[in-house]
Formats: structure tokens, sequence, C-alpha cells
């Protein structure tokens, strides 16, 4: 069965870089995008960007530009996603989500979250 | 950026109800539209995708319409665990935008 399961939570202070990972199994990491959503406190869905484990560059949302790094490493089949300089802001609960979908592109799979914390 | 705009943002109903959900998107999407459902502390799950194609294991009772702009989740008769949020989302363009969410919650 198709599985995603991220790493642990993580604390972090301000300017720090956090990485979270992604590992994937139960299917051919390589057939399928995955993307990176994040939810703050209480709040609503934020699409980060996406990947395609095939290789090529990410796709990242105009708001993560030039903070928001995804790889891949497909002897794992593991995706990561490292953001930079974190602020408060950035106090949030990350998932990785699969791209199914063959017309429309939908999120079939999602991780189970990793919570990022960021405070002094 | 496509908006995506749901309504109500909130909303309170009994077990047995029949509940609509609307999701209205900024410019025009045609039927690239998927509905989730979040429980407290869950990630996600797709329910519908494509506007009115139901996701493997998904009830029967959820159901979605709409291509264009306007988009429906119809819930035919509301059960204990479905109370949760729900959330549109358009794959038409990047980025991949969410609605702010429904949640739904008993009265």
């Amino acid at each position: 069965q198709v599985q995603l399961v991220q790493s642990g939570a993580e604390v972090k202070k301000p300017g720090a870089s956090v990485k979270v990972s992604c590992k994937t199994s139960g299917y051919t990491f390589t057939n399928y995008y995955l993307n990176w959503v994040r939810q703050a406190p209480g709040q609503g869905l934020e699409w980060m960007g996406t990947i395609n484990p095939s290789g090529g560059s990410p796709y990242y949302a105009q708001k993560f530009e030039g903070r928001v790094t995804m790889t891949r490493d497909t002897s794992t089949s593991t995706v990561y996603m490292e953001l930079n300089s974190l602020r408060s802001e950035d106090t949030a609960i990350y998932y990785c989500a699969r791209e199914g979908g063959l017309a429309v592109v939908n999120f079939d799979y999602w991780g189970q979250g990793t919570l990022v914390t960021v405070s002094s | 950026d496509i908006q995506m705009t749901q309504s109500p943002s909130s909303l309170s109903a009994s077990v047995g109800d029949r509940v609509t959900i609307t999701c209205r998107a900024s410019q025009s999407i045609s039927t690239y539209l998927n509905w989730y459902q979040q429980k407290p502390g869950k990630a996600p799950k797709l329910l519908i995708y494509a506007a009115s194609s139901l996701h493997s294991g998904v009830p029967s009772r959820f159901s979605g319409t709409g291509s264009g702009t306007d988009f429906t989740l119809t819930i035919s008769s509301l059960q204990p665990e479905d109370f949760a949020t729900y959330y549109c989302q358009q794959s038409y363009s990047n980025p991949r935008t969410f609605g702010q969410g429904t949640k739904v919650e008993i009265k």
C-alpha cells in the first residue's frame, strides 16, 4: 500500500534552517510528483511547491522562492524540503503529498505531517 | 494566482442533514477542482477530484458538481464521522491554491 512517512517534529530558532523528509513506499517513486503543503496553527492549507522525482527543477510557490529547496533521493525513495531563514510565522505542520490523477491533478496520498516550531 | 473562496466558513448541522458547501474560483478552471476532508490532528484526505469524481473508498453520500468558476460539495445525509473541515483546491495552474476551508460542526 502507498505510504508517505515523514520525519519527526522540529524546534528551531529564528534564522535557522529546517529539513523535513518524506519517505515513500508502495509505488514506483519516479512515476509521481511530490508536493509540500503547510498548515499554520488553526489556519488553512498552503501549497509550497512540487518536485518531480524523475528529475528536473522543482517548482516553488513565489512566496517561498529563495527560501525553500526541495530535493529527492531515488535510492531511498525519499523527498526533502528545506526551509531557510525561519521566522515565527513558519511555525506550522508541513505535509508531503503525492500528486495523482491523469487528467486532473490531485493529492491522493499524504504524509502524517511534521510540526516545525520556530521560537527563540 | 487563482483565488478560491469557500462558503460558508462554518456551519452547524445534525446527523442525517443534507449539507452543501460552495467553492468559487476567481477565474475559470474548467473542472480542475478537488475536495479534501481534514479531521483534527490528521492529514487531509482526498474526497473528490475533477469536480465530480469520487476518490476510491469515499462513501457515495459525498458528491461534487460544477465547472468553470462555481462548484459544490454535497453530503446527502451527514454522518457522525463527517464532522470535519473541508477544503477545495484548484489544479488548473500553479500555485495550486486551496480555499480557506469550511468547518462542519455538530448542531
